[in-house]
């Protein structure tokens, strides 16, 4: 069974275009993430959400929306895709904000790629 | 804001040999350092992690050491295997569920 699933894993669409991604954890997580890889494989932060509710926005251009529907899921939504919005986006979760950290699992990634 | 950085960016051993990965971070509220392995076309898969309150942990080839003064953190894998090629990331965290801070990746390659 795959922890944290992302669709789709590849999405390839023209500039200007809507598009949303999706992610399930059934680890039975609180806390959940996304996190964006760019060419050069670095990862930063995106957003998070803690029984969803929206925790973590990292100076995100507005055309980015997340949506948390229940604590197993955390969609993301873009409105006018831009070329630089070309990336891997990775889907995590964690038990999250207890005291003890616990680890982050990732989800397989979902490769955008802006024609 | 925390800052994490990893050397080398690139590692090219020979099958057997060990391999060492370091990096700083610059926030001493950091508590929390996971090391992450990449394969291509996957998502990162924790391998080992650390808390402050530890100096060293093993996994059978895999150990981490922590050096909570001078804010530094190694991956160590002994006995290297091709399967080991990856990009390894190391990571921080001050608080529980909030956001990793991740190292720029080191690509390893180990050569049979």
């Amino acid at each position: 069974d795959t922890a944290v699933s992302q669709t789709p894993k590849y999405l390839v669409t023209q500039m200007g275009n809507d598009k949303s991604i999706k992610c399930e954890q059934n680890l039975g997580h609180d806390t959940m993430y996304w996190y964006k890889q760019d060419s050069k494989k670095f990862l930063k932060i995106m957003f998070s959400y803690n029984n969803k509710e929206l925790i973590i926005n990292e100076t995100v251009p507005n055309r980015f929306s997340p949506k948390s529907p229940d604590k197993a899921h955390l969609n993301l939504h873009i409105n006018s895709l831009e070329l630089g919005d070309s990336a891997v986006y990775f889907c995590a979760s964690s038990q999250g904000m207890g005291v003890r950290n616990q680890p982050q699992h990732f989800g397989d990634g979902t490769r955008l790629s802006i024609l | 804001g925390e800052n994490v950085e990893q050397h080398p960016s690139t590692l090219s051993v020979q099958e057997g040999d060990s391999a060492v990965i370091k990096c700083t971070y610059s926030d001493s509220a950091s508590n929390y350092f996971p090391w992450y392995k990449q394969e291509l076309g996957k998502g990162p898969q924790l391998i080992i992690d650390i808390r402050s309150n530890v100096g060293e942990k093993k996994d059978q080839r895999i150990a981490v050491t922590l050096n909570k003064t001078a804010k530094h953190f190694s991956l160590h894998i002994t006995e290297t295997q091709p399967e080991d090629s990856a990009v390894y990331f190391c990571a921080a965290n001050r608080q529980a569920g909030t956001a990793l801070i991740f190292g720029k990746g080191t690509t390893l390659s180990v050569s049979s």
